[in-house]
């Protein structure tokens, strides 16, 4: 069974402060995808990373998938309050695309 | 713009009750997909469709059926309802056989 191991789980910090979420697996992904989930809504994409070693930067937020597409991370740079809520990394499993999904990071960020 | 609707947001129902959540999206996408939700345990697969009429188990299928009679809906039926069922159900649907995923917004079941 592959297996997604996202962490820390919770993360407390204040405005301004640098985090980073990672996201591992000993299974290869063919493409890895990171949701942001707010309080009542679905999870809604930020990004997708296809190749190993690809690092994609969405304004403050920085993410990489592993060279042996089997890990991610997500870094974010002086974080905002804007940027709570529950982040999610999702292996694409080679079965037509079904998702594995991680247990979740829920980032508090305070002013 | 993309939009995949949930019957309900909240819903209360009873242990042994039979439950229906429905799901429709307006993109005409092929492939919809049921997970729940629990704290700590992320989004689990309970069942997925590529095509209407057509369904496969995913990694938690145990006490759910599902039924996707048109391409738009596709509905997740809790025959008798349980307490360990208490969870979030999230519908979500991609266009092919890879890609982003759209979400609805969630129904949060209770059963006591």
């Amino acid at each position: 069974t592959q297996l997604l191991e996202q962490s820390p789980q919770f993360l407390s910090i204040q405005e301004g402060e640098n985090l980073t979420v990672y996201c591992n697996s000993s299974s290869v992904f063919s493409s890895l995808q990171w949701y942001r989930q707010e309080p009542g809504e679905g999870p809604v994409l930020l990004v997708t990373v296809v190749t190993g070693g690809e690092v994609k930067k969405l304004k403050r937020l920085t993410f990489q998938f592993g060279d042996a597409r089997k890990d991610s991370s997500l870094h974010i740079t002086a974080a905002q309050p804007g940027d709570t809520g529950l982040y999610l990394c999702a292996g694409e499993r080679n079965q037509g695309g079904k998702l594995i999904f991680g247990q979740g990071t829920e980032l508090s960020v305070k002013p | 713009d993309v939009k995949v609707t949930q019957s309900s947001r909240y819903l209360v129902k009873r242990t042994g009750e039979k439950v229906f959540l429905e799901c429709v999206q307006d993109m005409d996408h092929e492939n919809m997909f049921w997970y729940r939700q629990d704290p700590g345990l992320g989004l689990r697969l309970i069942y997925f469709s590529y095509d209407v009429k057509m369904k496969e188990k995913g990694d938690i299928p145990e006490g759910y059926s599902v039924s996707r009679e048109k391409k738009e809906r596709f509905s997740l039926i809790l025959e008798s309802a349980s307490t360990n069922q208490t969870s979030m159900y999230l519908c979500a649907s991609i266009a092919q056989r890879r890609g982003e995923q759209y979400f609805g917004p969630g129904t949060r079941l209770t059963v006591t």
